[in-house]
């Protein structure tokens, strides 16, 4: 598989719920960060996790940071169908430029 | 708060046309990026441009591509003889140092080419 492989592919949930979604990947990273695209729409930076930190927040969002197995997630609670979108992770090496971007998930919050 | 800019929004082309497509980067930002998305598949990184010059390009950024920043303030890509296989979302990024550096890359809306 590829860097910043996230399962599941898709998630379906009801308002309300929380949302757990994961990301794998392959070699070192400097950084971790997630992102959220709207349909056909622009890619909207979520948050950042650096590879010396476990966990962040962010409003209703957690991520979390597991550098010996190579994994991230991404925690959305008390969801609501204005999540509905798709969310990617991206990785960064060290000294590097550019995101190495994964399939995403695609999210669907049920009203 | 200061956003990434495109132009345009959609562009639609006949194969074998040159197309550029137009950022407007964040003002004090160094860092200027391109990706793509094809439809239904992930984000492709392009090419990277910092003080001036290309500072990485993936393999998909070959010598139909070109990128230029004309101005204080405009960052462009240039596609000479666009195929049907181009037709993507082409996103535009700018930070304010390097990702690998821990900065975040903050990206446009994105333009959507269409090769016919």
């Amino acid at each position: 598989s590829q860097q910043g492989e996230e399962d599941p592919q898709a998630l379906s949930i009801q308002e309300g719920e929380n949302a757990t979604m994961n990301c794998s990947y392959k070699t070192s990273i400097n950084n971790l960060q997630w992102y959220r695209q709207n349909s056909g729409r622009g890619l909207v930076h979520l948050i950042l996790i650096r590879s010396n930190e476990r966990e962040k927040h962010s409003g209703r969002l957690r991520v979390t940071l597991d550098t010996s197995k190579k994994s991230s997630s991404l925690l959305i609670t008390a969801s609501r169908a204005a999540d509905t979108a798709s969310y990617f992770c991206a990785t960064v090496k060290q000294g590097a430029q550019k995101l190495v971007f994964g399939q995403g998930t695609r999210l669907t919050i049920n009203p | 708060e200061p956003e990434v800019t495109q132009t345009p929004s959609h562009q639609v082309t006949q194969m074998g046309q040159e197309v550029i497509l137009r950022c407007v980067p964040i003002s004090n930002h160094l860092y200027f990026y391109w990706y793509r998305q094809i439809l239904g598949q992930k984000v492709e990184f392009l090419v990277s441009f910092y003080n001036n010059e290309i500072s990485e390009k993936s393999e998909i950024f070959d010598d139909q591509f070109s990128v230029e920043r004309p101005d204080g303030s405009n960052f462009t890509l240039k596609i000479r003889s666009t195929k049907l296989e181009d037709s993507a979302m082409y996103f535009c990024a700018s930070s304010p140092s390097l990702a690998g550096a821990g900065d975040t890359q903050y990206f446009g809306p994105g333009t959507r080419l269409t090769v016919l």
